[in-house]
């Protein structure tokens, strides 16, 4: 299985910071990666995939980058409806995995 | 708008079957790929396995063993089926749609499968 590790676990910032999470993964998987933002008791919402395309109908402050075994999900302004787990996903593979998660508290 | 609805027991007892239902609303189950996951409460997703509108099927090796998804068409409708469940079966289950750019851009709002006698 491809493991996926993302950092921070969590995150502390205020209404307006510019935030950066990264998702590596242990073994290349290309662009085939997703990013979902999460909040309580909610489903995943996809944001991001195929490492830096935008989901139809997500601001544009979000983005994301990489590809092979190093990624990064960015917010450039953080607002307050942002903060949530965000999570990484890959779809290179057998199975899908996803990154333990990293959650955006306010500071 | 596509909608998932996920159905099915909130309480199953260890050693027994956990089978939930996702019914899709506002558009057809072909020709696309369709998958369970599951997050334990707390912590991270888990993939579970997918079915394709044809029947095919892939499974998360991990559950492989334990696990059948299966869809019928004509009730535009996807199950999953679960067997020999303890504890840390309980988790929120969720259905998606991979849609044609290869990633799930649908997904159910998820519904609570606890595992207790």
């Amino acid at each position: 299985d491809i493991h996926l590790t993302q950092s921070p676990s969590f995150l502390s910032a205020s209404v307006g910071d510019r935030v950066t999470i990264t998702c590596r993964a242990s073994q290349g998987i290309s662009s085939y990666l997703a990013w979902y933002q999460q909040k309580p008791g909610k489903a995943p919402r996809l944001l991001i995939y195929a490492a830096s395309t935008l989901q139809s109908g997500v601001p544009s402050r979000f983005s994301g980058s990489g590809s092979g075994t190093e990624f990064t999900l960015t917010i450039s302004s953080l607002q307050p409806e942002d903060f949530a787990t965000y999570s990484c996903q890959h779809l290179s593979s057998y199975p899908f995995t996803f990154g333990g998660g990293t959650k955006v508290e306010i500071k | 708008q596509v909608q998932l609805q996920e159905s099915g027991p909130g309480l199953v007892k260890p050693s027994e079957t956990l089978s939930l239902t996702c019914t899709v609303f506002g558009g057809s189950i072909s020709p696309y790929y369709w998958s369970w996951y599951r997050q334990p409460p707390g912590k991270g997703l888990e993939w579970i396995g997918f079915v394709h509108y044809s029947g095919s099927t892939n499974y998360n090796p991990s559950l492989e063993s334990r696990v059948t998804i299966s869809v019928d068409t004509s009730k535009n409708q996807l199950s999953l089926r679960l067997n020999s469940v303890t504890a840390a079966d309980t988790a929120f289950y969720y259905c998606a749609r991979r849609d044609s750019n290869g990633y799930y851009g649908y997904w159910g709002q998820g519904t609570l499968v606890t595992v207790s006698s």
